[in-house]
C-alpha cells in the first residue's frame, strides 16, 4: 500500500497562473481532505469530500476548487494563483470521518511569486 | 464554534525527563480528541485519540494523553523524552457527529541531549 500520495512535491507559480494538485489514496477511504499549513496557523481545512462525486467547503475555501470524480482521487485546483496561496498543502483521507484516524500525504510545497 | 488551543509555541526538555505538551479545546457536545506528530518535511502521523471510556489514552512511541472534561484539556505526556521525539505536535478535535477535524496551531518540542 502506498497510502496517500501527492503530486507534485514542489511547484513555483507566477501570480495568475493555474495549477492542479493531485491526491491519491489506495485504502478505499470514503473521506478526503485538503489542508494548508502556514507558520503559526496550524492546519486549516480548505475543502473536503465525504464520498465520490461530493465536495464541501472547509474553513478557507476561497480561491480554490476541488473535484472527486473517482473515489481514490481528490484534486485541488488554483484557477488564478496569488502570493497569499504560498503554503504547504496536505491531503488526508479517512475511512468514515469523525472518530476515524486521518492518514496524511507527504505534502506539496507551493510558492507563488 | 469549535476550537483548539495549544498555548505553547515551543517546549524544551532534556532527554530522559518527562514531557508535557498542552492542549485545551472548546466544542459543543462530546469531543473526539486527537494528537498528531509532524517530523521535518513530512506529513502528519497519528499518535493517539480519545473517543470514549478511560480518560488516559496510550498511543504510539510511548506517548499518552489524559482527557479532562472539567478542564476541557487533553495534554500529551511522555515519562522519559528522547531526542528523536523532537518534532511538531498538533492537537485536534472533532465534535460529535462532525466529519472533519479542527487543528491547533502546533507546539514544537525540542529534546536536548
Amino acid at each position: 500500500n502506498a497510502g496517500v500520495t501527492q503530486t507534485p512535491k514542489f511547484r513555483v507559480l507566477k501570480t495568475g497562473q493555474s495549477m492542479t494538485l493531485l491526491c491519491a489514496q489506495d485504502m478505499n477511504h470514503e473521506y478526503m481532505y485538503w489542508y494548508r499549513q502556514d507558520p503559526g496557523m496550524g492546519l486549516r481545512l480548505i475543502h473536503y469530500s465525504v464520498g465520490e462525486g461530493t465536495t464541501a467547503k472547509g474553513e478557507v475555501p476561497d480561491g480554490y476548487n476541488v473535484s472527486r470524480l473517482k473515489k481514490q482521487n481528490f484534486l485541488l485546483g488554483l484557477e488564478s494563483a496569488a502570493p497569499s496561496q504560498t503554503s504547504v498543502y496536505f491531503c488526508a483521507s479517512t475511512l468514515t470521518g469523525g472518530t476515524d484516524t486521518q492518514y496524511f500525504g507527504p505534502g506539496t510545497r507551493l510558492t507563488v511569486l | 464554534a469549535q476550537s483548539v488551543a495549544q498555548p505553547e509555541d515551543q517546549v524544551n526538555v532534556a532527554e530522559g525527563n518527562p514531557l508535557t505538551v498542552k492542549c485545551t479545546y472548546s466544542v459543543s457536545g462530546n469531543p473526539y480528541l486527537f494528537w498528531y506528530v509532524q517530523y521535518p518535511n513530512r506529513g502528519l502521523q497519528f499518535l493517539l485519540k480519545y473517543i470514549t471510556g478511560d480518560n488516559l489514552v496510550k498511543g504510539s512511541y510511548g506517548f499518552e494523553a489524559e482527557f479532562n472534561k472539567s478542564q476541557t484539556s487533553f495534554h500529551l505526556k511522555k515519562p522519559s523524552a528522547l531526542v528523536s521525539d523532537s518534532a511538531l505536535y498538533f492537537c485536534a478535535v472533532s465534535p460529535t457527529g462532525f466529519q472533519k477535524l479542527v487543528f491547533g496551531t502546533g507546539t514544537r518540542l525540542l529534546v536536548s541531549p
